[in-house]
């Protein structure tokens, strides 16, 4: 059964860079034809998507992170990773890794990961 | 970008009650549309996807239905387990929007 398991450093300062690392276990990334994403929910409050890869390299970014984010794929290591740069306390968020359940990025996520809290403080 | 609109916001009911949740996207979204329900520290588990398929694996009592911009999620028998946060998700345009969610608690 496939899963997903999020890792990174939980508390990022101000102007930083927020990196995190989603692997996935039980089942081959780079077999599978899917788009792999990112989103995230502040705390007590609503998801947001963040983007989403394909295991060959496209990549599709939300309009209001353009510029700040950037998602890339290490298909030897069965992993895609979520770089966000110059983050504020307003990035503060638990945030989920996920597979879409299709073959396009516009599509529902059927295999999330158990989410991650990040902390953006100095 | 596509707003979407739940309601209501929260709701109680009791155990067996029919329940019917509600998602109105700001523009018609032909029928891409998903349900997902959540549970306080767990991650989102995907109910219902393009508007009225079943998910592997998601009990029969959940169902979808609509299209354009109004759409529906109905729990035929609610079940104790159903106590849970409810949001949809439209996945027909970037950027992907989800409402803004629906409590759904147990009397």
């Amino acid at each position: 059964q496939l899963q997903l398991q999020e890792s990174g450093a939980g508390l990022v300062k101000p102007s930083e860079t927020l990196s995190l690392t989603c692997t996935v276990s039980g089942g081959s990334f780079s077999d599978t034809n899917n788009y792999w994403g990112w989103f995230r929910q502040p705390p007590g409050r609503g998801l947001e998507w963040i983007g989403n890869v394909y295991f060959r390299g496209g990549s599709y970014y939300s309009p209001s992170l353009r510029g700040r984010v950037t998602i890339s794929v290490d298909t030897s290591g069965n992993q895609f990773s979520l770089n966000l740069h110059s983050v504020t306390a307003a990035d503060s968020a638990v945030y989920y890794c996920a597979k879409a359940r299709g073959t396009y990025f516009m599509d529902a996520s059927d295999v999330w990961g158990q989410g991650t809290m990040i902390t953006v403080s100095s | 970008d596509i707003q979407m609109t739940q309601s209501p916001s929260s709701l109680s009911a009791s155990v067996g009650d029919r329940v019917t949740l509600t998602c109105r996207a700001s523009q018609g979204i032909i029928t891409s549309l998903n349900w997902y329900q959540q549970k306080p520290g767990k991650a989102p588990k995907l109910l219902i996807y393009a508007a009225s398929s079943l998910q592997s694996g998601v009990p029969s009592r959940f169902s979808g239905s609509g299209s354009g911009a109004d759409f529906t999620l109905t729990i035929s028998s609610l079940q104790p387990e159903d106590s849970a946060t409810y949001y949809c998700q439209q996945t027909y345009s970037v950027p992907l929007t989800f409402g803004q969610g629906a409590r759904l608690t147990i009397k």
